[in-house]
């Protein structure tokens, strides 16, 4: 079965850093790509970041590029969001999400239950 | 940047049929994915595709597309399909990725 458990939330001020990881299972955790998705509170879903299978390729939203970081450890079958310069408006419940194998299916297929990041002072 | 747009909240009767749009240019050339979320819970793809639907998700659920619109319409709603719908697309590498704003669907 599919697992991916997120970790590494929590209240933190304005300007400072976090670090959240995603613990994969159940699947062959090198041959997927991967994302960071959130979820702001009474708001919509947003997209934050991809990154490819052996970590060559990245991506990220406008909102974010430049402050956070997809970085993943195949060996640990591990994705982490380094988040960087963190503002109120990125108070939000992060998502790790897989997406799906084939070439061209660009949706996600599983995701984890989310943890969440408060950002106040 | 990419942008879909979709109505923020729909409410329909029991029994009846519930559409949500979503909209932009990028559909015109690029597949359609619409998610289930439910408070508390992860998303759950019910279309992928434009009109795809995968294994496990009732037949209520459809999905189609017509120029730069696509459209979920649940059949037959039912009090268990009150929930947010979110569309997703990509641009035409996949390399950034975008998700509507959300629509609410209540269920009176």
């Amino acid at each position: 079965e599919v697992q991916l458990v997120e970790s590494g939330g929590g209240a933190v001020q304005p300007g400072r850093s976090l670090r959240l990881a995603c613990s994969a299972s159940g699947f062959t955790f090198s041959s997927y790509w991967m994302h960071w998705v959130r979820h702001a509170p009474g708001k919509g879903l947003v997209w934050v970041a991809r990154i490819s299978r052996d970590s060559r390729g990245s991506s990220y939203a406008d909102s974010v590029r430049g402050r956070f970081t997809i970085s993943r450890d195949n060996a640990n079958n591990k994705v982490f969001l380094q988040m960087n310069s963190l503002r109120v408006d990125d108070t939000s419940v992060y998502y790790c999400a897989r997406e799906a194998p084939g070439a061209g299916d660009w949706y996600f297929d599983h995701w984890g239950r989310g943890t969440l990041v408060a950002v106040s002072s | 940047s990419y942008e879909l747009t979709q109505p923020p909240s729909v409410s329909v009767s029991p029994g009846q049929t519930a559409r949500i749009t979503c909209s932009a240019d990028l559909l015109s050339k690029q597949y359609s994915y619409w998610y289930q979320q439910k408070p508390g819970q992860a998303p759950m793809l019910i279309i992928y595709k434009h009109t795809e639907r995968p294994s496990g998700i009732p037949e209520r659920f459809s999905g189609s597309s017509s120029g730069t619109t696509v459209t979920l319409t649940i059949t037959g709603v039912q009090a268990e399909d009150e929930a947010d719908y979110y569309c997703q697309s990509t641009d035409n590498t996949g390399t950034f990725w975008v998700i509507g704003g959300g629509t609410t669907l209540t269920v009176l």
